[in-house]
């Protein structure tokens, strides 16, 4: 089956950049998306098909995917970006992955 | 305005059964695949099964497999997770989550807590 990976915690500077990894076998292959979810909501898509932002999310949210490794950036970070990013992919073995999970703190 | 609203949610005892539901609006539902997800207490996302636009396709986690059932009425705009055989570490939150395939899920509703516990 089809694994994501991601750190546990990331920490980052307020106005500095965040950068929080998945890892997957090629996933550079895939298409990856990434969710924020802050305590006691549902989570958010704030990014599809690797660097792609839905309309409403801040221009500061980027991603990219090259190899084994998709990154979320987040620029110039901000109080209200604290929460948990998860990414996920489909795989045709496993159908819908989640990593495991980020949570970030801003300083 | 997209709404997804599950509701079936509650406290059963281990081996028990519960069927969830998620009232779909705003959007053509008949269109759309659809997803759950769910998280356990202080976990992450888990995601539980998937079932395409005319219910064709089905796909269930391993963790599932068996035991839980999709389904979805679309003349309701309502998706359906029959649970049974449930168990302690099937206590969660479970959410609903619209499916885009290339693009995520762009829609999802705020979620029904399953408890199962004696």
């Amino acid at each position: 089956s089809y694994e994501l990976t991601q750190p546990l915690s990331v920490s980052v500077a307020l106005g500095q950049t965040a950068r929080i990894t998945c890892g997957g076998n090629n996933i550079g292959s895939k298409n990856v998306h990434w969710y924020q979810q802050k305590p006691g909501q549902a989570p958010v898509l704030v990014i599809y098909r690797d660097s792609n932002r839905p309309s409403g999310i801040p221009e500061r949210f980027s991603g990219s995917n090259s190899g084994n490794t998709a990154t979320l950036t987040i620029s110039r970070a901000q109080a209200g970006d604290e929460a948990d990013y998860y990414c996920q992919v489909w795989d045709s073995s496993t159908a819908w992955v989640f990593g495991g999970g980020t949570k970030l703190t801003v300083l | 305005e997209v709404q997804l609203v599950e509701s079936g949610g509650g406290l059963v005892q281990p081996g028990g059964s519960l069927r969830l539901s998620c009232a779909a609006s705003g959007f053509t539902f008949s269109s759309y695949s659809m997803n759950w997800v769910r998280q356990a207490p202080g976990k992450g996302l888990e995601w539980v099964s998937y079932i395409s636009s005319s219910s064709s396709t089905i796909y269930y986690a391993d963790s599932v497999k068996g035991r839980f059932t999709i389904s979805r009425d679309n003349a309701k705009n309502s998706l359906y997770l029959q649970m049974n055989s449930l168990r302690a570490e099937d206590t969660a939150v479970y959410y609903c989550a619209r499916d885009r395939r290339s693009s995520g899920y762009d829609y999802w509703g705020q979620g029904t807590l399953v408890t199962v516990s004696s």
